[in-house]
């Protein structure tokens, strides 16, 4: 089965740049998606498609894709960006896998 | 505005049943199929399959297949997750998400699956 693998957290400081990863073998040969998860909320996506951003969602937030990792770039990082993201693909053997997720902790 | 409303927790003992209801609202229902995605305690997201809303059709993931099943009521939109001798590991919020998938040729030629449109997740605690 297709695994992705995440840091299970990342510290930033605000106004920093946070980056989270997501590893997975070829990973730049699928399209990524990420989702953002706060504290006792439902999950929302962020990022599509490797690097598209759902309406609504900042310029603050960017993504890339290449070989083995996907990169999900948050820039002047705010309180309110705390929360747990997850990146996601479709694999042909495991349908839709999620990583394992990284917190993002604003210190 | 698009939105997919879920019903509330439920408390049940091991060996019952429960069915979460997920009623989608702002869309045409039948042109986007529903996933359901569970999430245990302190856990990460865990995707548990698919129902095409036209069809009715549902795909399971390994692991929630047999006691897991995914049911449609077209006519109020609303789709439905029936567990069966829920177990304590079923413990869990349970989250219907409505998904966007195709072929995309940029920035190079890929499968996309997301979900693009979430419910606030129903809580489901099994407990003696």
């Amino acid at each position: 089965s297709y695994v992705l693998t995440q840091s299970p957290s990342v510290s930033v400081a605000p106004g920093e740049t946070a980056r989270v990863t997501c590893e997975g073998n070829n990973i730049g040969s699928k399209s990524v998606h990420w989702y953002q998860q706060k504290a006792g909320q439902a999950p929302i996506v962020v990022m599509f498609n490797d690097g598209e951003r759902p309406s609504g969602i900042p310029e603050r937030f960017s993504g890339s894709n290449s070989g083995n990792t996907a990169t999900l770039t948050i820039t002047r990082v705010e309180a309110a960006d705390e929360a747990d993201y997850y990146c996601q693909v479709f694999d042909t053997v495991s349908d839709v896998v999620f990583g394992g997720g990284t917190k993002l902790t604003v210190v | 505005q698009v939105q997919l409303v879920q019903s509330g927790s439920e408390l049940k003992k091991p060996g019952a049943s429960v069915t979460v209801s997920c009623k989608a609202s702002g869309y045409i229902f039948t042109n986007s199929p529903v996933n359901w995605v569970r999430q245990a305690p302190g856990q990460g997201l865990e995707w548990m399959g698919w129902i095409d809303t036209k069809s009715g059709n549902p795909t399971y993931a390994q692991g929630f297949t047999g006691r897991f099943v995914f049911l449609l009521n077209t006519s109020v939109s609303t789709a439905y997750l029936q567990i069966r001798s829920l177990e304590a590991e079923d413990t869990a919020v349970y989250y219907c998400a409505r998904d966007w998938h195709g072929e995309v040729w940029s920035p190079r030629p890929a499968f996309v699956y997301y979900m693009d449109v979430w419910g606030k997740g129903t809580t489901v605690t099994v407990s003696s």
